[in-house]
Order: structure tokens, then C-alpha cells, then sequence
């Protein structure tokens, strides 16, 4: 079995607080990782979809960086605000065709 | 305007009441997928399809069964459900079939009780 590890679980910071989360997954038979914002009581929307070694993304305040050598990718937000709150899913992607979601990390962001 | 429709959203059934959720898309994607969510276990597979009339078993096949019987489509069926599948279900699709670097738009979910 896969496995796709995310920390930490559950993360409380501050407003204007930088902040990241670390997603781990196997190195081996690489295709791609998806990270997923995830609001309570909506469905999970794609933040990025990563497949090269070295790849890095941004959205808005919202980065990533991919390393597939050592199988891990970190995700960063800068100046954390409440409407950030929610949680941050990861998933790999690899050769056999199946995507396979981390448990998440749960950010909650006071005013 | 793009979607992924799932039916229905909440349901309360009794054990071995066979009963189906229907996913839709109308973006004309290739792949799509089932998942369920349950406290502390996260997003996990149940079922995925990468074509019509192709289909593969994920993480949590047991109990479950779907058909891709056409492009948009892709139920997922309980022939005899059981408490145990209980739980938060996701159908999502992407555009890219085989490479899957494309990403997933997720349903709104269904929420399933099986007393």
C-alpha cells in the first residue's frame, strides 16, 4: 500500500503568520502531486498539479515546491488570512494510475 | 457552467437496500473517480475510470461496484449496503486520462447513512 504522509495535522496560527505543511510520498514511479484546498461544507478545488523534479508554483499569497528525488513537497502561505482556514489536502499520482490523498492538514487562521 | 453533479446529496437508507449515486460531468473528461471520506482516514479511492467501459478498482473496491456505460456518467452502485459504508462520498473527473497531470474537480458530495 502507498503511502502519502501530511504534517502537521492540524496547524493554528495567527492572521499575517507565514505558514507551511510538508507532504511526503514514495520517490519511486513518480507521475505527478496535487495539492487541494479544502473549505468545510464545500468540495476540494486544486491549488496545483506538480510533475517535474525542482517544479515550483504559485498562486496568489499560495506556493509549492516539489522535490520526486527524496519525495516530498512542501506548501507555503504568506500572510495568512482567515478565509485561508481549511484543509490542504496533497495526492500522488504514480505510474499504476491511481491517486492516493494524504489526511490532510487542518489550518486554522485567527483574526 | 463546468460541473460535476452528484445525486443525491444526503441519503438515510437501511441495510441491503441496494441503492445507486449518480455522478455527471459535463466537460467531456476522460477520467473520473470515486472516494470516500471518513474522520482521521482522509480522501480514499474506491473506484476510477480512465474511458468509457474502462474501469479499475482503487483502495476500497469492496462492496461498491460502477459502469462507464457512457462518457459523462459514472454511478456508483451499492448492491447491499452496510453500515460500514456509511460515510462522505466524492465523484471527481479530469481531463487527462492516462498521464492524470491534470487536476481533479470534485462533486459537492453525497452524504450516505446506512442504519
Amino acid at each position: 500500500i502507498l503511502n502519502v504522509e501530511q504534517s502537521p495535522q492540524s496547524l493554528h496560527v495567527q492572521e499575517g503568520d507565514s505558514t507551511n505543511f510538508t507532504c511526503s510520498f514514495p520517490s519511486s514511479n513518480f507521475y505527478a502531486l496535487h495539492w487541494y484546498r479544502w473549505e468545510t461544507a464545500k468540495s476540494p478545488e486544486a491549488l496545483f498539479v506538480m510533475t517535474l523534479n525542482g517544479d515550483e508554483k504559485k498562486k496568489g499569497r499560495i506556493s509549492a515546491t516539489l522535490n520526486t528525488k527524496e519525495g516530498y513537497s512542501y506548501l507555503y502561505i504568506k500572510g495568512s488570512q482567515p478565509e485561508d482556514s481549511a484543509t490542504y489536502l496533497c495526492a500522488f499520482y504514480n505510474q499504476g494510475g491511481k491517486l492516493i490523498f494524504g489526511q490532510g492538514t487542518e489550518l486554522s487562521v485567527k483574526p | 457552467e463546468a460541473q460535476v453533479t452528484q445525486n443525491p446529496r444526503y441519503l438515510i437508507t437501511v441495510t441491503g437496500k441496494k441503492l445507486t449515486v449518480t455522478c455527471s460531468q459535463n466537460m467531456n473528461h476522460e477520467y473520473m473517480s470515486w472516494y470516500r471520506q471518513d474522520p482521521g482516514l482522509g480522501l480514499r479511492q474506491i473506484y476510477y475510470s480512465m474511458n468509457v467501459e474502462v474501469t479499475d478498482k482503487g483502495d476500497v473496491p469492496e462492496g461498491y461496484k460502477v459502469s462507464r456505460k457512457e462518457k459523462r456518467n459514472f454511478p456508483l452502485i451499492l448492491e447491499s449496503p452496510s453500515p460500514n459504508q456509511t460515510s462522505l462520498y466524492f465523484c471527481a473527473s479530469s481531463f487527462i486520462a492516462f498521464a492524470n497531470t491534470g487536476e481533479l474537480f470534485f462533486g459537492e458530495g453525497s452524504r450516505l447513512t446506512v442504519l
